[in-house]
């Protein structure tokens, strides 16, 4: 256990559903991570969240909306997804960079 | 943005230590090295930081040369659990957006 839990750990979604991911962490770190991990391919970044502030949104596509309610809890709105979105999302937090990233179990999204 | 480059992959027996060398040539003053294991279908793992010269901790050790343009992940003793992708990051703490992962190198660990 790394401290930072995601649920739902496996989600299947229609096009048209819309659906939230969410990660909590109790360990009081400043930073929260979004990334997306499709099959054979590296870890995508994809959001980036300091003290409840979005600090990096690498181009992701506007049907992915996070969401940082406060430190403790990240999510991941998804809306109109496409197959291609089809991955392992990975939510991580740290204290700073520098203290490394403590990353969830992931959940695992199908789109049919 | 630091790069870094690392072999595909590598192969090892249970009981060897294994060494993963990473690249990192234009690395910055302010960064540090930080090296991630991860099995499949699982997030990545936190395995050991380091700034310059050698680090040492419970599950491995992180050399790193003076001029800090690469970086050797040392595995003592491997087993076959410890067949994983690893990752070499580089970045610093003032920039939340360098936690980029490249494509690591897979591990086997063969008995």
């Amino acid at each position: 256990e790394t401290g930072v839990t995601q649920t739902p750990r496996h989600l299947v979604m229609g096009m048209t559903n819309k659906k939230s991911l969410k990660c909590e962490q109790h360990l009081g770190h400043n930073a929260m991570y979004w990334y997306k991990q499709s099959a054979k391919k590296p870890l995508e970044l994809m959001f980036v969240y300091s003290l409840e502030e979005r600090v990096e949104n690498n181009s992701v596509p506007s049907r992915f909306s996070p969401e940082c309610p406060n430190s403790s809890h990240l999510f991941l709105h998804l809306h109109t997804l496409q197959p291609e979105d089809s991955a392992l999302y990975l939510c991580a937090s740290s204290p700073t960079p520098r203290g490394g990233a403590f990353f969830g179990q992931g959940t695992r999204l199908t789109v049919v | 943005l630091a790069k870094t480059t690392q072999p595909i992959s590598m192969d090892s027996y249970e009981g060897q230590e294994v060494n993963i060398t990473c690249s990192h040539n234009n690395i910055a003053t302010n960064d540090y090295i930080t090296w991630y294991q991860q099995f499949p279908s699982q997030g990545p793992r936190f395995i050991i930081q380091g700034y310059k010269t050698k680090v040492t901790n419970e599950v491995a050790s992180l050399f790193i040369p003076a001029d800090r343009k690469s970086s050797t992940l040392s595995l003592p003793r491997v087993s076959l659990s410890d067949t994983a992708v690893y990752y070499c990051l580089v970045g610093d703490e003032n920039n939340f957006n360098k936690f980029y992962f490249g494509s690591g190198t897979k591990l086997n660990v063969k008995p």
